[in-house]
């Protein structure tokens, strides 16, 4: 049972530079959300699903760009990096009649923007 | 819109002490509402949850009981432990958008 995997675990990047972060689910979740954690900032919302085909903007949504081709996989991609989007991403989903149910997160990646 | 109030830390008790970390959620609808504990280097994990007024989450020795009146969930412990040391996200749904609080840090020593 491997729930939410992420890749990369860490990645730098140098400013200008694009990259793709990978969101992968095997438990036919509908709902996805990506999220970014910065120190004394908790969770913050870039983007989210619905379900295939749907994403929408979250709090954060600037310099990233989602799409949601399949149930299984919501990729994040940053478009041109900057040193402002070092954090730590994660990444989550959460099942039909998700209003009961937890959201599960991936183990998170760590980018840093040089 | 919505959002979630948690109480700033961090924290720092003696083991055996008593841990409350307060959380309120405010909101046009009637969430369900959890608690994440996230351990330093990993992602978020479910602590324990509660879908209805006065349901009680409890789990590893935590508890939190839905309050409808204040839309509350507080965590509790009676006892913590070294192992407890971790930060902890308040969270209520909001129709596909998961609203968290900022998080509390608790740090426990021996």
């Amino acid at each position: 049972n491997a729930g939410v995997t992420q890749t990369p675990k860490f990645q730098v990047l140098k400013t200008g530079q694009s990259m793709t972060l990978q969101c992968a689910q095997d438990m036919n979740h509908e709902y996805m959300s990506w999220y970014r954690q910065d120190p004394g900032m908790g969770l913050r919302l870039i983007h989210y699903s619905v379900g295939a085909g749907i994403t929408d903007q979250g709090e954060v949504p600037n310099g990233y760009n989602v799409s949601r081709s399949t149930t299984e996989d919501f990729p994040l991609r940053l478009l041109s990096a900057a040193p402002s989007q070092t954090s730590v991403y994660f990444c989550a989903s959460s099942g039909t009649g998700w209003r009961f149910t937890e959201a599960f997160f991936g183990q998170g990646t760590r980018l840093t923007v040089v | 819109g919505d959002s979630v109030t948690q109480m700033e830390g961090p924290v720092t008790l003696s083991e055996e002490a008593c841990l409350t970390i307060n959380c309120t959620y405010t909101a046009t609808g009637y969430p369900s509402l959890f608690w994440y504990v996230q351990y330093p280097g990993e992602g978020l994990q479910l602590l324990l949850k509660a879908t209805k007024a006065d349901d009680k989450g409890s789990n590893k020795g935590f508890e939190a009981t839905y309050r409808k009146e204040t839309t509350s969930f507080h965590l509790e412990k009676g006892s913590v432990q070294v192992s407890d040391s971790a930060v902890y996200f308040c969270e209520g749904d909001s129709w596909g958008k998961f609203q968290f609080g900022a998080g509390t840090q608790v740090v426990v020593t021996p």
